[in-house]
């Protein structure tokens, strides 16, 4: 079956300080791996999506996550972690047998230090 | 401008009582869904539909109902059968079903306390 597994459910950055945000899946064939941010009582909001071609794919608001077939990974990072990325971030895997429905992780809370 | 609104914002529901929470999009999407969003759980997905007149059961359908009448509009009602309905609700469309690579776009959701 297929599953999402963020290891970390709460990290803390400095303001400034590079960021990477771990996401394991387990799927059969090529996956197709999505990030999603939530702000506080909002809905989710899509950074960036991969399902195929280059492995590093770039996002929205300076994020960017690499593909990594050996280690069943789709991390994200960012260089520079500005105050408003504090939010919920989410891993996604798409549905198998092509469907649409997706596989969330049980998502990392960022919170960002001054 | 093309999204998702869900409406009420925040829903109060007394027990024993079904609510209905409105989700419409205006995107053109074939596919609708419902997740339901727990502290520490992540989003679990209740139904979802492919088209209208046509929807199915997610992973925790219990307790809740939908209708698909119109592509636009999929309302869920949380009924006086499930257990524990305190949750944040979390509506969303896809192009359709049918294609993984497709992302999905989210409403900003509906909080219901139950008092």
């Amino acid at each position: 079956a297929q599953s999402v597994t963020q290891p970390d459910i709460h990290i803390t950055v400095s303001e400034g300080a590079s960021l990477e945000l771990r996401c394991n899946y387990s799927y059969g064939a090529t996956p197709y791996l999505f990030w999603y941010v939530q702000s506080p009582g909002q809905g989710l909001q899509l950074l960036l999506k991969y399902f195929s071609g280059d492995t590093l794919v770039q996002g929205i608001k300076g994020f960017e996550a690499e593909f990594k077939r050996s280690q069943s990974s789709f991390n994200l990072r960012k260089p520079s972690v500005h105050w408003s990325d504090a939010a919920e971030y989410f891993c996604a895997v798409g549905g198998s047998s092509n469907t649409g429905k997706l596989i969330f992780g049980q998502g990392t809370t960022l919170q960002v230090k001054p | 401008d093309g999204g998702i609104t869900q409406s009420p914002k925040y829903l109060f529901r007394k027990e024993g009582q079904n609510v209905t929470l409105s989700c419409e999009q205006n995107l053109n999407h074939d596919a609708m869904y419902w997740y339901r969003q727990d502290p520490g759980q992540g989003l679990r997905l209740i139904y979802y539909s492919q088209i209208v007149n046509d929807f199915q059961k997610g992973d925790i359908a219990e307790g809740y109902s939908v209708s698909r009448e119109k592509k636009e509009s999929f309302p869920l009602t949380v009924t006086s059968a499930q257990k524990n309905p305190t949750a944040f609700y979390l509506c969303a469309s896809s192009i359709d079903l049918w294609t993984s690579s497709n992302e999905q776009f989210f409403g900003p959701g509906t909080r219901l306390t139950v008092l």
